[in-house]
């Protein structure tokens, strides 16, 4: 099956500070979502972007489907941001949604 | 939006004891369900996909003898852990696809802990 990469697994940042998340996969998608879990585990759908760029607000995705790669972008930080970040993806010739192991993102005041 | 809920959000049973947890598609029907597992600090794990009216398609090595799916109505699917022990203790999420059929509207997740 598909492999999913996330980079870097553990993340602490500043308040203010920007950040670059990446997640890399091994084949073909037709599907890639970001997700933020919050602390009491609930999943919300950040973006779906099997390919090109997309921004809301402080965050920003862009998926290089060529390339088997995708960045999530989070600009000034808030502590609200904390939480894991998992990156999802469908490959064309599956019908499975196969998440990565997440980035762990804490940021302190 | 598409909003998926699950019922309980939290459980607490005894060894030997079964469990049902139910997902439903609020405002929107859901010709297919998933039901993932989740351990603590790890990622989300697929145990199976159900199908409203058809025989849910299990991942392999997750028993169907011991989670029991059914998917009875285009808005309502079940996940029953039977028999439950200690090591099914667990965040179980399910999710659905949304209207474009674009991506996974997923519900809030149960918490399970076997005794």
């Amino acid at each position: 099956g598909i492999q999913v990469e996330q980079s870097p697994p553990d993340l602490i940042l500043q308040e203010g500070a920007n950040s670059t998340l990446r997640c890399n996969f091994s084949d073909s998608v037709n599907n890639l979502q970001w997700f933020h879990q919050n602390p009491w585990g609930q999943l919300i759908n950040l973006f779906y972007i099997p390919s090109g760029t997309k921004q809301n607000g402080r965050l920003s995705a862009t998926t290089v489907a060529t390339e088997r790669y995708s960045l999530l972008y989070i600009s000034s930080s808030q502590t609200t941001d904390s939480g894991v970040y998992f990156c999802a993806v469908k490959e064309t010739s599956g019908s499975r949604l196969t998440f990565g192991e997440g980035t762990q993102l804490t940021v302190n005041p | 939006g598409a909003v998926v809920s699950q019922h309980p959000s939290w459980v607490i049973c005894k060894s030997g004891t079964s469990v049902k947890i139910e997902c439903r598609s609020l405002d929107f029907q859901a010709t297919t369900m998933f039901w993932y597992r989740q351990f603590p600090k790890q990622s989300l794990m697929l145990m199976a996909t159900s199908n409203e009216g058809s025989k849910a398609t299990y991942e392999q090595g997750v028993e169907k003898d011991k989670f029991l799916i059914n998917h009875a109505s285009l808005t309502l699917s079940t996940l029953t852990v039977t028999s439950a022990h200690p090591e099914d203790s667990s965040f179980y999420i399910c999710s659905a696809r949304d209207l474009t059929g674009q991506g996974g509207v997923f519900g809030p997740g149960t918490r399970l802990l076997v005794l």
